[in-house]
C-alpha cells in the first residue's frame, strides 16, 4: 500500500559534520519526492524535490539521492549548522495521477551538537 | 510576500461544537491543500482543490469534515460535532502547479476538550 517511512527517528550529530537522513517509500508509482523541514511551531518548509527520472539532486548544502530500484530517498546536508535541528520529512506523491496529495513519512528528527 | 496564512492559529473547543479553519493562500496559487498532523507524526493528506473544485477529498475522515473553496482562493475547512480525536495541528497549503513546490502555512492548533 501507500507508506512513506524513515529508518531512524532521530539523529544526533557534530555542528559542522555531514548528516544523511534516510526515507523508505513502498508505492513504485511515486514519480515525485520532496525533502520537508519543520520547526517546533511552524509549518513544512520545502528543501528539495526530485523527480523519478533523476537520481540524484544537489541545492545549497542539500542534496537528495533516489534509489528507484530499493524505493530509497536519502537527504545529505553539508556541514550541518544549528540552524538545521528541526524534524525532516520525505514526502512522495503520484505526478501521473489526478491529484496533488503527498504522502508523509513520519519525520527523522535532526539535533545538531555544538 | 505574504505566505500561506491560517487563523486562527489556535482554537480550542468544547466536544460536539463546530469549528471553522480559514486559509489564505499565496495569491495566484490554484493548488491548495488541508493536512492534519497529529504530535509525532507526519502530515496526513485531507483535501486538494485545483481552483474552486475539490480534485481529492480521499483523505477527509468522515463526513464530519468538510471543506470549501468559493472563490479559488480563500478557504475554510468545517468540522461539525467536533471530537476529543479531531485535537491536531491543520496546515493549509497551497502552489502553483499540482505537482509544483507546495508552501505550507503555519497551521491551526485545534484541541477539542
Amino acid at each position: 500500500g501507500e507508506s512513506v517511512g524513515l529508518h531512524l527517528p532521530t539523529l544526533s550529530v557534530q555542528e559542522g559534520d555531514n548528516s544523511i537522513i534516510n526515507c523508505a517509500y513502498s508505492n513504485s508509482a511515486s514519480d515525485y519526492f520532496i525533502w520537508y523541514k519543520q520547526e517546533s511551531g511552524k509549518g513544512p518548509q520545502f528543501i528539495i524535490d526530485i523527480r523519478s527520472n533523476m537520481d540524484k539532486r544537489q541545492g545549497q548544502r542539500v542534496t537528495v539521492l533516489l534509489n528507484k530500484t530499493v524505493k530509497h530517498l536519502s537527504l545529505q546536508i553539508a556541514a550541518t549548522q544549528p540552524g538545521d535541528s528541526a524534524v525532516y520529512f520525505c514526502a512522495e506523491n503520484m505526478g501521473s495521477s489526478n491529484t496533488g496529495k503527498l504522502i508523509f513519512g513520519q519525520g527523522t528528527t535532526l539535533q545538531v551538537k555544538p | 510576500g505574504a505566505g500561506v496564512s491560517q487563523t486562527p492559529s489556535n482554537k480550542v473547543t468544547e466536544k460536539g461544537k463546530y469549528v471553522e479553519l480559514r486559509c489564505d493562500p499565496i495569491s495566484g496559487h490554484t493548488a491548495l491543500y488541508w493536512y492534519r498532523q497529529s504530535l509525532g507524526q507526519g502530515p496526513e493528506f485531507l483535501i486538494y482543490f485545483q481552483g474552486t473544485g475539490a480534485a481529492d477529498d480521499s483523505g477527509l475522515p468522515n463526513d464530519r469534515f468538510f471543506a470549501v473553496r468559493p472563490e479559488g482562493s480563500v478557504s475554510t475547512l468545517k468540522i461539525q460535532r467536533t471530537e476529543r480525536g479531531d485535537s491536531a495541528v491543520y496546515l493549509c497549503a497551497s502552489s502553483l502547479t499540482r505537482a509544483g513546490e507546495a508552501f505550507f502555512g503555519q497551521g491551526t492548533r485545534l484541541t477539542v476538550v
